[in-house]
């Protein structure tokens, strides 16, 4: 198993620009999640969902869409980047939310001009 | 929604001796809290966890200790290691939500 996948590793964009982060998970998890993480605040929750066609809101939502057509999938689109979005993003998945162990995937470093 | 606090935010300990890291938290329906290290460039990764039925819980040189009533729980790391150095992060999850909330983290270095 290849566990949780997110490309691209590193980007650059300029404010204004709009783009998705992919983030891929072969363990057939029924949860995924976003997060970003900037120095001091921790790990913050951008979106979630808890299985194929639902998603819902985290603590930092505004900026970003996602979507979940299939269990494998969960991208993050930046509507229009933001100097504030500069971060790096972090997809993880469990096989359920409740108890579970969160599987985190590689990152995304992204800055914003 | 659930409100995690973690101290200290930094914290040096000489190879050998034993590192302590605390959390709190909000909400008293949280019922499961893992503790994540990341050593730097890298993602993190659950080092142990504990549910709200269980006081204490060990593993080799990691203890992890839980007290309800005051809504706290530590992290224990024993025997220290350069190993050891990374960021480590606690977290709370309420029984009737999916979402995870981490702590700001605590940088363990250790001292050879």
């Amino acid at each position: 198993n290849a566990g949780v996948t997110q490309t691209p590793k590193f980007q650059v964009l300029k404010t204004g620009q709009s783009m998705t982060l992919q983030c891929a998970q072969d363990m057939n998890h029924e949860y995924m999640s976003w997060y970003r993480q900037d120095p001091g605040m921790g790990l913050r929750l951008i979106h979630y969902s808890v299985g194929a066609g639902i998603t819902d809101q985290g603590e930092v939502p505004n900026g970003y869409n996602v979507s979940r057509s299939t269990t494998e999938d969960f991208p993050l689109r930046l509507l229009s980047a933001a100097p504030s979005q500069t971060s790096v993003y972090f997809c993880a998945s469990s096989y359920s939310g409740a108890l579970d162990t969160q599987y985190f995937g590689p990152g995304t470093r992204l800055t914003v001009l | 929604g659930e409100n995690v606090e973690q101290h200290p935010s930094t914290l040096s300990v000489q190879e050998g001796d034993s590192a302590v890291i605390k959390c709190t938290y909000s909400d008293s329906a949280s019922n499961y809290f893992p503790w994540y290290k990341q050593e730097l460039g890298k993602r993190p990764q659950l080092i142990i966890d504990i549910r709200s039925n269980v006081g204490e819980k060990k593993d080799q040189r990691i203890a992890v200790t839980l007290n309800k009533t005051a809504k706290h729980f530590s992290l224990h790391i024993t025997e220290t290691q350069p190993e050891d150095s990374a960021v480590y992060f606690c977290a709370a999850r309420p029984a009737n939500d999916y979402k995870l909330s981490f702590g700001a983290g605590t940088t363990v270095t250790v001292r050879a």
